[in-house]
């Protein structure tokens, strides 16, 4: 149980392109997500924090009108990177969070590399 | 962002020796949590503490939450092959809007000789 799915896994676009990225939660019904990039050899840095049915929550330095972030469902959030450039390149995961054994845990996706040329 | 003081940054060990690592934070945390990243692949929960003092075993690995609650470690007994990958902290808080986001520690990357 608790799986969390991503898609796509990998993608490639061009500079100035927008690229969607979809996190769903297969077994279980999350109220929150939570949006994370990653560079490489670097540890996670949390993005956002995105709630159903309400406008997510942005961390200091992490620009709104360029990572936008929609959880129309309790299943399912989306991340858009739009007008995506060469510094844009990363992991981006995302997690989902549950009670589970009597508090709540987040669980994550297996993370989407997206690469600007 | 915040990140968390993870150390060591990297260990290079024999098969079936103990490892240690540890994470410290200058402000406190209602949850700790220890994950593993393979890579190219998202983190996978290993243990979560949720009370100060807390000491949490899962099969060979063994982490507890700081009397303080600004630091945790995680112990691996007798290594195999399979715990290489990178090892993070992690710390929550909750606040009255529910549980925040995590804040990461650096990471360990555990590498095993054979």
């Amino acid at each position: 149980g608790a799986v969390v799915s991503q898609h796509p896994s990998r993608v490639i676009c061009k500079s100035g392109t927008s690229v969607k990225i979809e996190c769903r939660s297969l077994d279980f019904q999350a109220t929150t997500m939570f949006w994370y990039r990653q560079f490489p050899k670097q540890s996670l840095m949390l993005m956002a924090t995105s709630n159903e049915g309400s406008k997510a929550t942005y961390e200091q330095g992490v620009e709104k009108d360029k990572f936008l972030i929609n959880h129309a469902s309790l299943t399912l959030s989306t991340l858009t990177v739009t007008s995506a450039h060469p510094e844009d390149s990363s992991f981006y995961i995302c997690s989902a969070e549950t009670w589970r054994e009597y508090t709540d845990t987040q669980y994550f996706g297996p993370g989407t590399r997206l690469t600007v040329l | 962002g915040q990140q968390l003081n993870q150390s060591p940054q990297s260990m290079f060990i024999q098969e079936g020796e103990d490892v240690s690592m540890n994470c410290t934070s200058s402000s406190i945390f209602n949850t700790w949590l220890w994950y593993k990243q393979d890579p190219g692949e998202g983190p996978v929960l290993l243990i979560a503490l949720y009370k100060a003092g807390e000491l949490t075993s899962n099969g060979r690995l063994t982490a507890q939450f700081g009397i303080t609650r600004k630091d945790s470690f995680l112990n691996i007994s007798a290594s195999i092959p399979s715990d290489v990958g990178i090892y993070f902290c992690a710390g929550q808080r909750v606040s009255g809007g529910g549980a925040d986001g995590l804040t990461f520690g650096k990471g360990t990357h555990l590498i095993i000789q054979p």
